[in-house]
């Protein structure tokens, strides 16, 4: 799998939309691009994933360059709650079930 | 749905003794997942099942751990003997393949603690 590059840390205001960004640039043709969070002492949870075309789901937006080499996770108005680790990872679909590979994350910091 | 079930959520043994750590999948579920998280290493997979059969294992740190699925229902991770640097928190997912989502659903974790 492709490996990606986040920073390793952000915060916004509660009620502003966060955007994390996702560095992908080795990304193949048939991998997608993946967002899992982790809330403190939690087990990871899906957000969303997408392969080339923005997608929007009821947690987030994802929008994918034309390129494909990086992307960006949008909560648009962050609340306190949405404090946590984001992963973006990059994987094939076939087989569906092939390995997630987790990095180290940005952490996202909401702010009162 | 009441989720991935992990048990115990706390586990505290010494040095030498073995340690079971259980989960149940999420019904209908056909591949379940093994993670250790640590600080130092992160979130790493140490294996996954399909079908109750063990399709990748390279993340098995090595011969004291094993893990077995006996039915679609039920999953061990075992660890004999347990060793100090095996403290960490081990999280147990669980997908569905072939509707049209492949995500994974992680259970609360087990925190094990060797002393």
């Amino acid at each position: 799998d492709a490996k990606t590059t986040q920073p390793p840390s952000m915060d916004c205001a509660e009620g502003r939309a966060a955007n994390l960004p996702c560095n992908h640039s080795t990304i193949s043709g048939n991998e997608y691009v993946y967002w899992y969070r982790q809330i403190h002492s939690q087990g990871p949870q899906y957000i969303i994933h997408g392969l080339k075309n923005n997608e929007t789901n009821e947690m987030a937006s994802l929008i994918i360059t034309e390129d494909r080499k990086s992307s960006t996770l949008i909560l648009p108005h962050a609340t306190l709650r949405d404090t946590a680790v984001y992963y973006c990872i990059v994987r094939v679909r076939a087989g569906a079930n092939s390995k997630l590979t987790f990095g180290k994350g940005i952490t996202l910091s909401v702010r009162p | 749905d009441a989720g991935v079930i992990q048990s115990p959520r706390h586990e505290v043994t010494e040095m030498g003794q073995e340690v079971t750590l259980r989960c149940k999948p999420i019904s209908g579920h056909d591949y379940l997942f093994w993670y250790r998280q640590t600080m130092m290493r992160g979130l790493e997979l140490l294996i996954y099942f399909n079908n109750n059969v063990p399709i990748d294992d390279s993340g098995m740190p090595e011969d004291r751990f094993s893990a077995k699925m006996p039915n679609a229902s039920f999953s061990t991770l075992k660890i004999q003997p347990s060793e100090p640097r095996d403290s960490a928190v081990y999280f147990c997912a669980s997908s569905e393949q072939g509707a049209g989502t492949d995500t994974q659903y992680f259970g609360p974790g087990t925190r094990l603690t060797v002393l």
